[in-house]
């Protein structure tokens, strides 16, 4: 069965480092579009960053160009968030994500991960 | 950005009543908006995608419709486990969620 198993969350500073690390299984992990969402505690569900199945094509919500970068090694089966000079705001549960269709982002979400909580704090 | 907004905040509906939610789009987004379900702790749960076609493994009691700019979620008859937040999302240009309706019991 599918499973997307998120780690590397953890509690950081303003402008420290962190990187989120997803696992996935139970699919041709290649064939996927793979995305990050994340979730500020108590709050909503935003979108953070894209990536193409072959890595091809990438993006980002505005709130975190040039601070985040998304990544992935299909030979691992892995998708990777590395999110520098975190803020205050950055402080989520980070899901990642696959498109529900192969090749493709014009689809909805249709399995998620369990979550890593990032906390930024001084 | 499409803006995507969700009424009411908060439903109470007893079981094995109807539950209906609402949600508004900024500006058309076609077909092209899902629904998912969030129990505390867990990660969101598609339930509904292209507006109104289930997702594997959703139970017949979940219906959506709409298309443009409203949508509903209507769930026939709430079983206990139904009692979560929604959050509809538009997927027609990038990704934005609706801030969620909270279904509780009354």
């Amino acid at each position: 069965q599918v499973q997307l198993v998120e780690s590397g969350g953890g509690l950081v500073k303003p402008g420290e480092s962190l990187r989120l690390s997803c696992a996935a299984s139970g699919f041709t992990f290649s064939d996927y579009y793979m995305s990050w969402i994340r979730q500020a505690p108590g709050k909503g569900l935003e979108w953070v960053s894209y990536i193409h199945s072959r890595s091809a094509s990438i993006y980002y919500t505005d709130s975190v160009k040039g601070r985040f970068t998304i990544s992935r090694d299909n030979a691992k089966n892995s998708v990777y968030l590395q999110m520098n000079s975190l803020r205050p705001e950055d402080t989520a549960i980070y899901y990642c994500a696959r498109f529900a269709r192969v090749y493709s982002s014009d689809w909805p979400f249709d399995f998620w991960g369990q979550g890593a909580l990032v906390t930024v704090s001084s | 950005e499409i803006v995507m907004t969700q009424s009411p905040a908060t439903l109470s509906v007893s079981p094995g009543e109807r539950a209906t939610l609402s949600c508004r789009a900024s500006q058309s987004v076609g077909s092209n908006l899902a629904w998912y379900q969030q129990k505390p702790g867990q990660a969101p749960r598609l339930l509904i995608y292209g507006a109104s076609t289930r997702a594997t493994g959703i139970p017949v009691r979940f219906s959506g419709s709409g298309s443009g700019t409203e949508f509903t979620l209507t769930i026939s008859s709430l079983q206990s486990e139904d009692f979560a937040v929604y959050y509809c999302q538009q997927f027609d240009h990038w990704y934005t969620f609706g801030q969620g309706t909270k279904l509780e019991i009354k």
